[in-house]
């Protein structure tokens, strides 16, 4: 299919680690790139490639992929990590597919 | 350090056209590709298309096919995303972020992203 599927929302208590999964055919073939997204601001990079972070991005965040699901996982997750998440993936078609989103609430 | 920088906020009639600007600083214009993403009101993120400056040739989602238009100027490191045919159900925040890749290695990403564009349709 051409989606890309989330949970729509998960919690994790502060410290914890929390995994958000990202389903879709098209991850079998392309890495997913992570992007987090807090209320009023432009989405930001945060994994991308086989477990990639940009500058500036804590080392709490990584990546994996297995198969057609991505993961990213925040290990002892801090009260600024509450956002939205988004996966992306290219498809073979050369366009790009975002992921429905999973609101990360940090309790 | 690449910064992208949008035109302000619009509000436009049912049927009108709308054209947002993203102007590049830093980096090499053409060195990257530029893709278009929009956001309605309280919902995900949507790729609406792309374009690679150096060669001028863009890319549309099935979805806009027709009613979007993705253009860049080098001269101006400056592109832009034109839609048509505007309706009520287009009133988004629309972002515009550049776009690289990795072909063999599988990866492409979104890096860094402009501050946004509200675009609102309202008769």
């Amino acid at each position: 299919s051409s989606e890309l599927t989330q949970d729509p929302a998960v919690s994790v208590a502060l410290g914890q680690t929390v995994r958000i999964t990202c389903q879709g055919d098209s991850l079998r073939s392309y890495y997913a790139s992570w992007y987090q997204q807090k209320p009023g601001q432009a989405p930001v990079l945060v994994i991308y490639g086989k477990n990639n972070r940009p500058s500036g991005i804590p080392d709490r965040f990584s990546g994996s992929s297995s198969g057609n699901t991505a993961s990213l996982t925040i290990t002892g997750a801090q009260a600024e990590d509450e956002a939205d998440y988004y996966c992306n993936s290219r498809d073979s078609s050369g366009n790009h597919l975002f992921g429905t989103g999973t609101k990360v609430t940090v309790l | 350090q690449v910064q992208l920088v949008q035109s302000g906020a619009e509000v436009k009639k049912p049927g009108s056209s709308v054209k947002v600007s993203c102007k590049a600083s830093g980096g090499t214009f053409s060195s990257y590709a530029i893709s278009w993403v929009r956001q309605a009101p309280g919902q995900g993120l949507e790729w609406m298309g792309g374009i690679i400056p150096i060669f001028g040739t863009a890319n549309y989602a099935q979805k806009f096919q027709g009613r979007v238009t993705i253009t860049a100027d080098e001269s101006t490191s400056t592109a832009y995303m034109e839609l048509s045919s505007l309706r009520s159900e287009d009133t988004a925040v629309y972002y515009c972020a550049g776009e690289f890749g990795i072909a063999a290695a599988g990866t492409w990403f979104f890096d860094p992203w402009g501050q946004g564009t509200l675009v609102t349709v309202s008769s």
